[in-house]
């Protein structure tokens, strides 16, 4: 499969805890982005990055929250703290740096009880 | 602010009954209009990008259409299996943002 991959694909957590999700876009592609969708809503913006730069961060993205892609391949999002306002489904997406449209994986579901 | 609007929030309709899904923008300049189509429980599967008025894409039984203030999904016969959620979204501003700016997407529901 040569899509984008998420990992893990649910995450149940107690708040305060913290959580870390993992993604990994389609092999050739330069641009990552993470984006949050709750139920009913479209996905909402969280960050970018091109190779290993983290080049745009949403106001939605609070001190709590912190994004990396080391050697411009994976990236992680991890969110510190939770609160039961996080639950919501993380998408990560990719693209290539010619054509703009964006991949989305399956995203990762997150409960926090 | 940039934004986008999609209607009908819900849409029913029977098996072979042609409509359309609407998604009206207010940006600072549109780079780009795409549409994307959501199973339940699934990430966003791309369908169409339209880069200019009167650009038209079409795939199997759906049409995207772009004017200089809204975009179509025009689909034809539709069946049970396009029932989805389809989701609009622009990417605007004259900086280098690649950012997607989603509407709340349009549920579709084609019965047999």
């Amino acid at each position: 499969d040569t899509g984008v991959s998420q990992d893990p694909r649910h995450k149940i957590t107690k708040r305060g805890q913290n959580v870390t999700f993992r993604c990994d876009p389609i092999s050739e592609h330069n641009r990552l982005y993470w984006y949050r969708q709750t139920l009913g809503q479209g996905p909402e913006f969280l960050t970018y990055f091109q190779n290993e730069a983290q080049l745009e961060k949403s106001r939605l993205l609070s001190d709590r929250f912190s994004a990396e892609r080391p050697k411009g391949s994976f990236s992680t999002l991890e969110i510190q703290r939770t609160e039961q306002g996080d639950s919501a489904m993380y998408l990560c997406a990719s693209s290539l740096p010619v054509n703009t449209e964006a991949f989305f994986g399956q995203g990762t579901r997150l409960t926090v009880v | 602010e940039d934004q986008v609007t999609q209607s009908p929030e819900a849409l029913r309709l029977q098996e072979g009954e042609s409509s359309s899904l609407n998604c009206s923008y207010t940006v600072s300049g549109l780079r780009g209009l795409f549409w994307y189509r959501q199973d339940p429980g699934k990430g966003p599967e791309f369908l169409f990008t339209l880069y200019s008025a009167g650009e038209e894409k079409e795939k199997e039984r759906l049409k995207a259409t772009l004017t200089k203030k809204e975009s179509f999904l025009h689909i034809t016969a539709p069946k049970p299996e396009d029932s989805a959620t389809y989701l609009c979204a622009v990417q605007a501003g004259k900086d280098s943002s690649y950012k997607l700016i989603f509407g709340s997407g349009t549920r579709l529901l084609v019965r047999p």
